[in-house]
């Protein structure tokens, strides 16, 4: 079946963009999260929807992240007045429902490269 | 912030042995997972133990969890090429929403 799918799959953008990043989850999963993996490093979180409730946001590192699941499926993760320290790669993860001791289900990510 | 810290940063060996890497964090979780990055992909789910659970196993790999001393490991016997990634241990800590905290990761390369 399909996975987590993400687009696009590399973005380049000039400091001072807005940039977009598209996650469509597993079919049905009710929980999704974004995670921002920098070179080399462990992915950290950045923010989590249940259905289209965005539970958590602690982990968006300013106010220039913004997240939105408007119905429940397919989410987007927008930056706005990109800085060159936005450069990572975005990770999406979906998992089937809400609640503990739930693998998550990760999609290949956007790289993500400010100029 | 990440919670964890894994050990070894960086692991080399020959096909047909075994990789054995580590991971402590800090606080108390509910389940700790370990997944697999295969070089510009995502995260691979490979094992979920949970918090009263002190071993499990899958195939090949074999996974321990020590609460007492907030400690894991992960090994992987008979070890294959393709066993070639970046292996991460990730907790779910109680009162964090279901959130996963990482490790910073070890990058396993196993020599055919």
């Amino acid at each position: 079946g399909a996975g987590v799918s993400q687009s696009p799959r590399y973005k380049v953008a000039k400091r001072g963009q807005d940039v977009a990043l598209r996650c469509d989850p597993i079919s049905g999963h009710v929980s999704l999260f974004w995670y921002q993996q920098a070179l080399g490093q462990g992915p950290e979180f950045l923010t989590y929807f249940q259905n289209e409730a965005q539970l958590d946001k602690s982990g968006l590192p300013s106010d220039r992240f913004f997240a939105e699941r408007p119905e429940g499926s397919v989410s987007t993760l927008k930056i706005q007045r990109t800085q060159q320290e936005d450069s990572a790669v975005y990770l999406c993860a979906s998992s089937p429902i809400g609640g503990i001791n739930q693998p998550q289900h990760f999609g290949d990510g956007t790289r993500l490269s400010i100029l | 912030s990440q919670q964890g810290e894994e050990d070894p940063q960086a692991l080399s060996i020959q096909e047909g042995e075994n990789a054995t890497m580590n991971c402590s964090y800090k606080t108390s979780i509910n389940n700790l997972q370990w997944y697999r990055q295969n070089s510009g992909r995502g995260l691979v789910h490979l094992i979920l133990i949970r918090s009263n659970e002190r071993e499990k196993h899958s195939g090949r790999l074999r996974v321990t969890l020590d609460t007492s001393k907030k400690s894991s490991s992960l090994l992987i016997t008979a070890s294959r090429a393709a066993d070639t990634a970046s292996y991460f241990c990730a907790t779910d800590a109680r009162n964090a929403g279901n959130m996963l905290t990482f490790g910073g990761g070890t990058r396993l390369m196993v020599k055919p």
